[in-house]
């Protein structure tokens, strides 16, 4: 089975531009979660959507939005771009497994921000 | 997050050795989850521990959670090249059943060969 994919792998965008990210989670996966990775931290949590609604959104400004899809794939939008923004962006697809959801992280987004 | 830390920062050991990292959270916890990095890759799931108590183990890694402490560690055994990489916690406080959760800065591990 493949696993979760994300699309763009690497990205490099200008201040005040509008980016959007790909996800494609796991086939059977239902939940997909978004986070986002600054160098040298561990993932923030951003968005969670499930069955295309959204389940919880962390601290961050009405610039960053998203949806999921039908096919429960989903977009992480991004506007307005500041140089902070510049990060791994990880999505992650989750199943329930022994009464445990476990998430299947993809290889992420590297947004670069100039 | 502050409200779950990590410890060490990072680790460098001599192959063959072992290794503890670990997590505590200033909040209580419904699920502690231990996922490896490799840098600037995706996250690989190693386990998850919700009861106090509870000790889990894959491969020769093993990881314990102290709900009396609300802290979390992992310990690897005669540790190898494969297990370099960055080792992060992440905490469920919501019950949230690990859609969402709350990690640390990570621990950054290299093994000498």
């Amino acid at each position: 089975d493949a696993g979760v994919t994300q699309s763009p792998t690497h990205l490099i965008k200008t201040r005040g531009q509008h980016v959007t990210l790909r996800c494609s989670p796991i086939s059977g996966h239902k939940s997909v979660s978004w986070y986002q990775q600054v160098l040298g931290q561990g993932p923030q949590f951003i968005f969670q959507y499930y069955e295309k609604e959204e389940r919880g959104r962390g601290n961050f400004p009405d610039r960053f939005s998203a949806r999921q899809f039908p096919n429960y794939s989903s977009e992480l939008n991004v506007n307005a771009l500041l140089l902070g923004d510049s990060a791994l962006y990880l999505c992650a697809s989750s199943r329930l497994a022994g009464g445990i959801h476990e998430q299947y992280f993809g290889p992420g987004t590297r947004l670069t921000v100039t | 997050s502050q409200e779950l830390e990590q410890s060490p920062q990072s680790l460098i050991v001599q192959e063959g050795k072992n290794l503890t990292i670990n997590c505590t959270s200033s909040k209580t916890l419904y699920g502690l989850y231990w996922y490896k990095q490799k840098y600037g890759e995706g996250l690989i799931f190693l386990m998850m521990l919700q009861k106090g108590g509870e000790e889990k183990s894959h491969e020769k890694i093993t990881a314990k959670l102290d709900e009396k402490k609300q802290q979390s560690s992992l310990h690897i055994t005669a540790s190898q090249p494969s297990h370099a990489g960055i080792y992060l916690c992440g905490a469920d406080w919501e019950k949230s059943s690990g859609d969402k959760l709350t990690f640390g800065t990570g621990t950054r591990l290299a093994v000498r060969p």
